[in-house]
């Protein structure tokens, strides 16, 4: 859906390292939220930001941050990357629940 | 009580039937229910969403069924065609508008021709 963009599209990184990933919704929507949808299992929450807060959280470890900026696109981060973080990771936005294409992250 | 279990997790039907895919929660919290296709590689798309204030909604060729004393809500298929093969999620939300979504596991769905 045109009305959430994701970046990169694929991304292949090694245990250990650290990784960005970045998502624009269309203007106008002030809330995004992040997910991560492992091969086979519906998408599980890993937090939302509103108005560059954090509004909540799932259940993730601290390696897992976010941010919001003021033009509401968002980034998440994910530090020492382990094997099991290989999936799909998706966002969000407001209140409408539309998806971005995801991005796919294999950690090796 | 956070959880939505969706069954059945694969199906298989004909051109022109139409297949059902359940769903049961706990919460009686949630207050939106919606349902999305995701073909490989893509993200999951929203095809209807329902609030326990109505039994059911159509759109299309697709319709939701909610029954709010046994916390079941189902998506019927009309018409099924091969192009709706895909994987089928149901969700639920609680409280704020654009709060997290619950989902459940998941329908891989196949229409033969």
């Amino acid at each position: 859906d045109a009305g959430v963009t994701q970046s990169p599209t694929h991304l292949i990184k090694t245990r250990g390292q650290q990784v960005t990933l970045r998502c624009s919704p269309k203007s106008g929507h002030d809330t995004v939220s992040w997910y991560q949808q492992a091969l086979g299992q519906g998408p599980q929450f890993i937090f939302q930001y509103y108005e560059e807060e954090e509004r909540q959280r799932g259940n993730f470890p601290d390696r897992f941050s976010g941010h919001q900026f003021p033009n509401y696109s968002s980034e998440l981060n994910v530090n020492a990357l382990l094997l099991g973080d290989s999936a799909l990771y998706l966002c969000a936005r407001g209140e409408d629940y539309t998806f971005g294409s995801g991005t796919r992250l294999t950690v090796v | 009580q956070q959880q939505v279990k969706q069954s059945p997790q694969s199906l298989i039907v004909q051109k022109g039937g139409i297949p059902i895919i359940n769903c049961a929660y706990e919460n009686t919290a949630f207050d939106y229910f919606p349902w999305y296709q995701q073909f490989p590689g893509k993200g999951p798309a929203l095809l209807i969403a329902i609030r326990p204030d109505v039994s059911e909604k159509k759109e299309g060729r697709f319709t939701i069924s909610f029954n709010k004393s046994a916390k079941q809500f189902s998506l019927h298929i009309m018409d099924s065609q091969p192009g709706d093969s895909a994987t089928y999620f149901c969700a639920a939300s609680e409280g704020n508008q654009g709060g997290k979504l619950i989902f459940g596991q998941g329908t891989e769905l196949s229409v033969k021709p």
